[in-house]
């Protein structure tokens, strides 16, 4: 199964964009990289998820490295309500679903 | 219709109990999961089902059963259950392909007494 790190916690001031990293090396050439996020007392609500070209939606960006060993969530004005663990998954053709350790982010008014 | 949905919400069961998790789909989605997330944890996959086959089995202990009776509904058995497997267990369903994204329902909070 495939393996994603990401920093436990990270902070960012309201209204400011947020870019959350996540590392996944042993990405192979068919897996796709999915971001999620889960408030507390809910199930993980998906945000965006990619291949290899970077992705925008309403709800944030993706940047995806060339190598796609790493890849960035960009959230592009933090809000109160973005404050949430946000997972960086690798999901395969098997249907494997894996999560990491995910990034607690706060947002501080 | 996006909506994951699991039932009960809650369920405060003992340890000679069986009882057993619900959750519907209405999405037409052909891949169905369950996860096991413990406090300040993330959710830890337990079973895959792809058309209506098990899939994929984590090695979950057989106190835990899974059945998907048809393409809408998962369940997920309980018996015998130990304190140590109260958690939030979540359902999830997809498409098959792995470029589109998973649903996943507000989960069951389980405690085990």
């Amino acid at each position: 199964d495939a393996k994603t790190t990401q920093p436990n916690s990270m902070e960012s001031n309201e209204e400011e964009p947020v870019h959350l990293p996540c590392n996944h090396s042993t990405i192979s050439g068919t897996d796709y990289i999915h971001w999620y996020r889960q408030l507390p007392s809910q199930g993980p609500e998906y945000v965006i998820h990619g291949l290899t070209s970077n992705v925008n939606n309403r709800m944030a960006s993706l940047a995806i490295a060339e190598d796609r060993k790493s890849s960035t969530l960009i959230l592009h004005r933090a809000t109160l309500r973005d404050a949430a663990v946000y997972y960086c998954i690798l999901r395969d053709r098997r249907n494997q679903f894996y999560f990491g350790t995910g990034t607690s982010l706060t947002v501080i008014p | 219709d996006t909506e994951v949905t699991q039932t009960p919400k809650h369920l405060v069961m003992g340890m000679t109990n069986k009882k057993s998790l619900k959750c519907e789909q209405h999405m037409g989605h052909r891949a169905m999961y369950w996860y096991k997330q413990k406090a300040k944890k993330p959710p830890e996959l337990m079973f895959v089902y792809s058309y209506e086959k098990l899939s994929i089995n984590e090695s979950v202990p057989s106190r835990f059963s899974p059945e998907c009776p048809n393409s809408s509904l998962l369940n997920l058995h309980l018996h015998a259950l130990q304190p140590e497997d109260s958690a939030l267990y979540l359902c999830a369903s997809s498409h098959g392909a792995s470029n589109t994204e998973a649903f996943f329902g507000q989960g069951t909070r389980l405690t085990v007494v």
